[in-house]
């Protein structure tokens, strides 16, 4: 059963684009959002997250919206760079006591410079 | 301040045989999760260590077991290793247990033949 279903699968971006990745959750007790960056042969890195107390959290070129009532939460990467070629995954997690984050299957991105 | 480190980096067994792999966590952090990685999917959980008890566990067979140390480091065992075990596992460690911020290891990518 998945529980976070994570599209697309690959993406590819011109330089300068912006990449839209979207979550969808089934769980309505989720309350922590994050979003994780992976390189090849790497771990994967926290890159943003947010609560659902808000509908849009920005870090620099990265931001999330989030949908409450839709179960929905996307990651917009504006200004797309070569350097953010990687496989971003999104989580949800938390509620009913339980922090054990559930993972969407990934999207692989390539900006193309 | 020193992450999360994962050794081996990569090793390989067959089919039967049991392995050890060990993580180092973030410094000052006492919770430690890990995870399964196949080719192409986001990670699974496997189990979480908190104070050195197990604090939740996901959908593995007993075969896999783990342990936590005074120091907060840790060891995942696989018993009676089976192909489908072939995967990267990664090892996170967390400030505190009931967060969602995970710091993740590079991962030992574990080949069965």
């Amino acid at each position: 059963q998945q529980q976070v279903k994570q599209s697309p699968q690959s993406l590819i971006v011109q330089k300068g684009g912006i990449s839209i990745i979207n979550c969808a959750y089934e769980n309505t007790a989720f309350d922590y959002f994050p979003w994780y960056q992976q390189f090849p042969g790497k771990g994967p890195a926290l890159l943003i997250a947010i609560r659902p107390d808000v509908s849009e959290k920005k870090e620099g070129r990265f931001t999330i919206s989030f949908n409450k009532s839709a179960k929905q939460f996307s990651l917009h990467i504006m200004d797309s760079q070569p350097g953010d070629s990687a496989t971003y995954f999104c989580a949800a997690l938390g509620g009913g006591g339980s922090y054990i984050p559930t993972f969407g299957r990934g999207t692989s991105l390539i900006v193309h410079p | 301040e020193t992450g999360v480190t994962q050794s081996p980096t990569h090793l390989i067994k067959t089919r039967g045989q049991q392995v050890t792999l060990r993580c180092s966590s973030q410094s000052g952090h006492n919770t430690v999760s890990w995870y399964q990685q196949a080719l192409g999917q986001g990670p699974q959980f496997i189990f979480q260590y908190y104070r050195e008890e197990e604090n939740g566990r996901g959908n593995f067979p007993p075969r896999f077991s783990g342990l936590q140390f005074p120091n907060y480091s840790s060891e995942l065992n696989v018993n009676a290793l089976e192909l489908d075990d072939s995967a990267l596992y990664l090892c996170a460690s967390s400030p505190q247990v009931n967060t969602g911020e995970l710091f993740f290891g590079e991962g030992s990518r574990l080949t069965v033949l």
